[in-house]
C-alpha cells in the first residue's frame, strides 16, 4: 500500500512563480526524499531529509519536514520552463521506500 | 557513465507470452530493485535484490519472477504475461540499503500486454 500521498495532484503555475507542492506520509520514516520525472524518463533524485531535520536547501529547491503532522513540503523559486515534470515524495521506512502517486507541475511560460 | 541501463525500452507481448526486461548497473551498487508504475499511481515494489545473491519479494510480486545473475545485473522475467501487466517498469539501484542514499533510475521498459 501506499504511504505517501502529494497534494496537489496538478499545478500549473507562470514561468519565475514558486510552486509548492506536498507530501503527507502514515507511519514512521528514517527519511524523505524528492525525486523528478521527466516526461518519458526514469525518476532523478532531488534531495533528503533526515527525520531528525526541520528544513534544508539545494539550489532553488527547500525542503521541510514536520514528523508530528507527518507531512513534508517542496519549494521550487523562481520556477523554469525546464521545470515541468512530475514530482513525487518517497519515505523511507526499515530498508524500503515507499512512494506517492506524484504532483505533475507545468510551467507556463 | 551509464549509471543504470534497461532492455528494452518498449515492447508489446500477447497475452500467455513470456520474456525477460533486463537491468544492469556500472555504479558497483549492493542493492537493486524493480518498480511497476501506473497511471495516477506511485511507484509500485516489485522484488528487490540487498545484495548480491538474495532477492525478496515487494508489494506487488505475483505473476514475476527476478534473477540477481551478479552485483551488476537484475532481471525480471514475465512468465505468462496478462493485461494486468501492462505497465511502465523502472530498475533502480541503491549503493547500500542501510545507509542515506537516494536510489539511481534507468529510464524504464513501456511494456503493452495485448
Amino acid at each position: 500500500s501506499q504511504q505517501g500521498e502529494e497534494d496537489p495532484q496538478a499545478l500549473s503555475i507562470q514561468e519565475g512563480e514558486n510552486a509548492t507542492m506536498n507530501c503527507s506520509y502514515k507511519t514512521s520514516i528514517n527519511n524523505l526524499q524528492w525525486y523528478r520525472q521527466n516526461s518519458g524518463r526514469g525518476l532523478v533524485h532531488l534531495i533528503l531529509i533526515r527525520s531528525n531535520e526541520r528544513e534544508k536547501h539545494s539550489g532553488r529547491l527547500r525542503v521541510t519536514l514536520d514528523t508530528s503532522k507527518k507531512s513534508s513540503s517542496l519549494l521550487i523559486t523562481a520556477s523554469r520552463a525546464a521545470d515541468t515534470a512530475s514530482y513525487f515524495c518517497a519515505t523511507r521506512s526499515n530498508y524500503q521506500l515507499i512512494w506517492g502517486a506524484g504532483t505533475k507541475l507545468i510551467i507556463k511560460p | 557513465n551509464a549509471g543504470v541501463t534497461q532492455t528494452p525500452k518498449f515492447q508489446v507481448l500477447k497475452t500467455g507470452q513470456s520474456m525477460t526486461l533486463q537491468c544492469a548497473q556500472d555504479m558497483n551498487h549492493n542493492s537493486m530493485y524493480w518498480y511497476r508504475q501506473d497511471p495516477g499511481m506511485g511507484l509500485r515494489l516489485i522484488y528487490y535484490s540487498a545484495s548480491e545473491g538474495t532477492t525478496d519479494k515487494g508489494e506487488v510480486p505475483n505473476g514475476y519472477n527476478v534473477s540477481r545473475l551478479n552485483k551488476r545485473e537484475f532481471s525480471l522475467r514475465l512468465e505468462s504475461a496478462a493485461p494486468s501487466q501492462t505497465s511502465v517498469y523502472f530498475c533502480a539501484s541503491l549503493r547500500d540499503r542501510a545507509g542515506d542514499q537516494p536510489q539511481h533510475f534507468g529510464d524504464g521498459t513501456r511494456l503493452s500486454i495485448l
